[in-house]
């Protein structure tokens, strides 16, 4: 039972690029979440999902897309990456309201 | 839109000093958790607190809601290394279908 699992754990980007961060829970949780962390700002929600193929906007959701096609997974997606997106991803999952968190993406915009 | 404010940022403390950091929310919440990151880690659920008024106690560590429901403390009593690390509390939001909103978080550090 891994839980909740976050690839890649580490990513640089350049400006303009594209990439998909992927979540994957094997806990059969309906919700799922991506957070963004910066310094001195906590936990901040993107996107979330309350069930397979439904997706809804969280606190900072421009410049974010997301995709819930399995129950399983939640893939977070840069089209065109800004410095302004460098920070650490987390995705988590839920049972009765209390996260499970996955151990992150350091992500770098340069 | 609602906000969930925590104070103090950071703090530094004597190992075996007590510890408390106090979350505000700017609306009244239906319940309000707590979670640590150690240094480098993922933030960890603690506990959840639902009714106006109550205390849970976790070993060394106390929560409490407060009796209007928009605010919460957790102390720490006697804090040891195994402390230090970010403490967050997060209540649901309802401009976003009850998700957990979190605070800035407070950082604590123990020195030995």
């Amino acid at each position: 039972n891994a839980g909740v699992t976050q690839t890649p754990k580490f990513r640089v980007l350049k400006t303009g690029q594209s990439m998909t961060l992927l979540c994957a829970q094997d806990m059969n949780h309906e919700y799922m979440y991506w957070y963004r962390q910066d310094p001195g700002m906590g936990l901040r929600l993107i996107h979330y999902s309350v069930g397979e193929g439904t997706t809804a906007k969280g606190e900072v959701p421009d410049g974010y897309n997301v995709s819930r096609l399995k129950k399983q997974n939640f893939l977070l997606g840069l089209e065109s990456a800004a410095p302004s997106q460098t920070s650490v991803y987390f995705c988590a999952s839920s049972l009765s309201g209390k996260l499970f968190f996955g151990s992150g993406t350091q992500l770098s915009v340069l | 839109g609602q906000q969930v404010m925590q104070i103090p940022q950071y703090q530094h403390v004597q190992e075996g000093e007590d510890f408390t950091t106090y979350c505000n929310s700017s609306t009244t919440l239906s319940n309000i958790q707590w979670y640590k990151q150690r240094p480098g880690g993922h933030p960890v659920f603690l506990i959840q607190l639902v009714k106006s008024g109550e205390v849970k106690k976790q070993k060394r560590l106390t929560f409490q809601f407060g009796e209007a429901k928009k605010n919460s403390s957790l102390h720490i009593t006697a804090t040891q290394t195994t402390d230090v690390g970010t403490y967050f509390c997060a209540g649901p939001s309802m401009e976003y279908g009850n998700k957990l909103v979190f605070g800035a978080g407070t950082i604590l550090r123990v020195k030995s």
